[in-house]
């Protein structure tokens, strides 16, 4: 089966601009995660989707970062505007279930440089 | 808020030695767990999971880990390892109400030939 899709895979902005990231999942998957991987560190969960609505966007930096998953498919993740610390691999992962009882499935990753 | 320890931040083996891996959770609760590798310049690949049953877990490429309730650990062990294996490995929990995962800081695991 197709993996996580996700694009770009690199990008470099200038602090306080803006950039979107895109995620399209394993067809079929209901939750849609976006994770924040700084380096030297594990993912840290910054989003949850069922289907198209939000369950857990606790961990989610409001002020600057929004995330959508129109149609329940695929999800974009929007930094506006980025901050130097924002400097990290953004990560989309998609399950099955929403208990991840079948697991999680995660795309490569975009990496973004804020300088 | 649930949480996620690694014991060891850096592990240098060579060939064939033995390999055990710590993580520690802070939940009490029901908690599914997981053990994730990252190969470099690859993606996250799921080595094992655990949700119920037998607390000993065996996974792909050798792995398998041990779900010890009382003390809140899921060691990664494997008996012999292989340069091959050099990755980060990443232990990671969901439950106590939270789907997503927690991650552990992880464990960059260095096999010398």
């Amino acid at each position: 089966e197709a993996g996580v899709a996700q694009s770009p895979r690199y990008k470099i902005i200038e602090k306080r601009q803006s950039v979107a990231f895109w995620c399209n999942p394993i067809s079929g998957h209901a939750t849609l995660y976006w994770y924040q991987q700084i380096l030297g560190q594990g993912p840290k969960l910054l989003i949850q989707f069922q289907n198209n609505g939000v369950v857990d966007d606790s961990q989610l930096p409001k002020d600057r970062f929004s995330a959508e998953r129109l149609k329940g498919v695929d999800s974009t993740l929007k930094i506006q505007p980025a901050k130097l610390e924002d400097s990290a691999v953004y990560l989309c992962a998609s399950s099955l279930s929403q208990t991840g009882a079948y697991g999680y499935t995660f795309g490569s990753g975009t990496r973004l440089t804020v300088v | 808020a649930q949480s996620v320890s690694q014991h060891n931040h850096h592990v240098i083996l060579s060939e064939a030695a033995s390999l055990e891996l710590g993580c520690n959770y802070s939940y009490g609760g029901t908690v599914n767990l997981f053990w994730y590798v990252q190969y470099p310049g690859q993606h996250l690949q799921l080595l094992l999971k655990y949700f119920s049953g037998d607390p000993l877990v065996k996974g792909i490429k050798g792995f398998e880990a041990e779900f010890i309730k009382s003390k809140f650990s899921f060691n990664l062990r494997k008996p012999s390892v292989q340069w091959s294996d050099t990755a980060e490995y990443f232990c990671a929990v969901s439950g106590g109400g939270a789907d997503g995962l927690t991650f552990g800081k992880g464990t960059h695991l260095i096999i010398q030939p």
